[in-house]
């Protein structure tokens, strides 16, 4: 497709269990971010990509939160140890440079921990 | 910090009227102003950006925003309003090196018939 993917787009698991969200960029984008979107609220920064490379993790709430994007395309977001207050959307962009182009979004994941 | 503040977090209009959300921003490094669009259960569509240039900045649907330095906004506003047009609005501001974005917390715009 053309835009950026996400899959699942709903999620319902279990306190402690580990869960793992993928994200398919749009084709070429050098660019892909992960945000945490509460109810409620905005999204808010987890962690950024620069082809394969984490240059920032600095939202990352916890050690239990870890993202790789290991070809430097399909990133997944994996978060272990899944306690209530993980429950959000996740969403994912990418974008072509980082020279400020604008973001493209998924749908998002919505997560509901049990 | 950047930071980024919607005073309003639900505004209701009825349908051809006029609508202005409000965004007011504080920043330290140079501004760049996005407004992000979200419909019910989807991702978040780019609605308009100021990167530079015209403090003025229009939409292909009818919406604009303008910079205003002097008093840290960045409005957005629609002459009248379609039904289509419900949604939730952000506000954002690029919040680092990375390019990555700080939001507001959103407007709820409810178009009434």
């Amino acid at each position: 497709g053309a835009g950026v993917s996400q899959s699942p787009r709903y999620k319902v698991a279990k306190r402690g269990q580990d869960v793992a969200l993928r994200c398919d960029p749009i084709s070429g984008h050098v660019s892909l971010f992960w945000y945490q979107q509460a109810l409620g609220q905005g999204p808010e920064f987890l962690t950024y990509f620069q082809n394969e490379a984490q240059l920032d993790k600095s939202g990352l709430p916890s050690d239990r939160f870890f993202a790789e994007r290991p070809e430097g395309s399909v990133s997944t977001l994996k978060i272990q140890r899944t306690q209530q207050e993980d429950s959000a959307v996740y969403l994912c962009a990418s974008s072509l440079t980082l020279l400020y182009q604008p973001q493209h979004f998924g749908d998002g994941t919505r997560l509901s921990i049990l | 910090a950047q930071s980024v503040t919607q005073l309003d977090s639900q505004v209701p209009v009825f349908e051809e009227a006029p609508v202005e959300l409000r965004c007011n921003y504080s920043s330290s490094v140079s501004v760049y102003l996005f407004w992000y669009v979200q419909y019910p259960n989807q991702g978040l569509q780019l609605l308009l950006k100021y990167l530079s240039g015209s403090t003025l900045v229009e939409s292909i649907n009818g919406f604009e925003a303008e910079f205003n330095k002097s008093q840290t906004s960045f409005h957005l506003r629609k002459p009248s309003v379609h039904i289509s047009d419900t949604a939730e609005y952000f506000c954002a501001v690029i919040g680092g090196s990375q390019g990555n974005l700080i939001f507001g917390k959103g407007t709820k715009l409810s178009v009434k018939p």
